[in-house]
């Protein structure tokens, strides 16, 4: 019940496109969605983060969809560059465990 | 602002030695937490300190163990090392006080301790 399932594992997108990366929680208690991103031998970034009291976060480019219903969200990225070639990281937080539960990554290429 | 900074950078060791790992949060960031990340696994969830007190542990051996000090930094101690232990440790720190977003956290750069 504490497990986040991401997909898919790698992806890889042309310049210009959009790259989705699909996430599901299984605890009804998270309730704290944050997306983060990696790049080689650097520590993760927090990138964008939803409550599940909204449907949508934009941020720039990067987009949250969240559906409660169907405990699952994503993130979007729209007009991908060469630049956000990175592993991508979903996690779910909430209750008093204080920890976040984290996906197994998505490793994005976008290539020129 | 300095964000979270971690110590040593790469750390190695030979199997059944000790590893002291060493994070500072943000200024103003109480609680740290850390994270192994080991080669395609994703980020596991060790250890939570939050004002001096332990708050919640990973599923992970007792050997893995740490401390948070008074000036709220924090390391990580692994003893009897074992081959398996070979991962990036990733420190991450938050301010629990924060109303919007207790949960928002931080991380460091990670140590890269290679267990030989």
């Amino acid at each position: 019940q504490q497990q986040v399932k991401q997909s898919p594992q790698s992806l890889i997108v042309q310049k210009g496109g959009i790259s989705i990366i699909n996430c599901a929680y299984e605890n009804t208690a998270f309730d704290y969605f944050p997306w983060y991103q990696q790049f080689p031998g650097k520590g993760p970034a927090l990138l964008i983060a939803i409550r599940p009291d909204v449907s949508e976060k934009k941020e720039g480019r990067f987009t949250i969809s969240f559906n409660k219903s169907a405990k699952q969200f994503s993130l979007h990225i729209m007009d991908s560059q060469p630049g956000d070639s990175a592993t991508y990281f979903c996690a779910a937080g909430g209750g008093s465990q204080g920890n976040l539960i984290f996906g197994k990554g998505t490793k994005l290429s976008v290539k020129p | 602002e300095a964000g979270v900074t971690q110590s040593p950078t790469h750390l190695i060791k030979t199997r059944g030695q000790q590893a002291t790992l060493r994070c500072s949060p943000i200024s103003g960031h109480t609680s740290v937490y850390w994270y192994q990340q080991a080669l395609g696994l994703g980020l596991q969830f060790l250890l939570w300190y939050d004002e001096g007190e332990e708050r919640n542990r990973g599923n992970f051996p007792p050997r893995f163990s740490g401390r948070q000090f008074p000036n709220y930094s924090s390391e990580l101690n692994v003893n009897a090392l074992e081959l398996e232990d070979s991962a990036l440790y990733l420190c991450a720190s938050s301010w629990r006080g924060h109303l919007l977003d207790p949960y928002e956290q931080y991380f460091g750069p990670g140590t890269r301790l290679t267990v030989t």
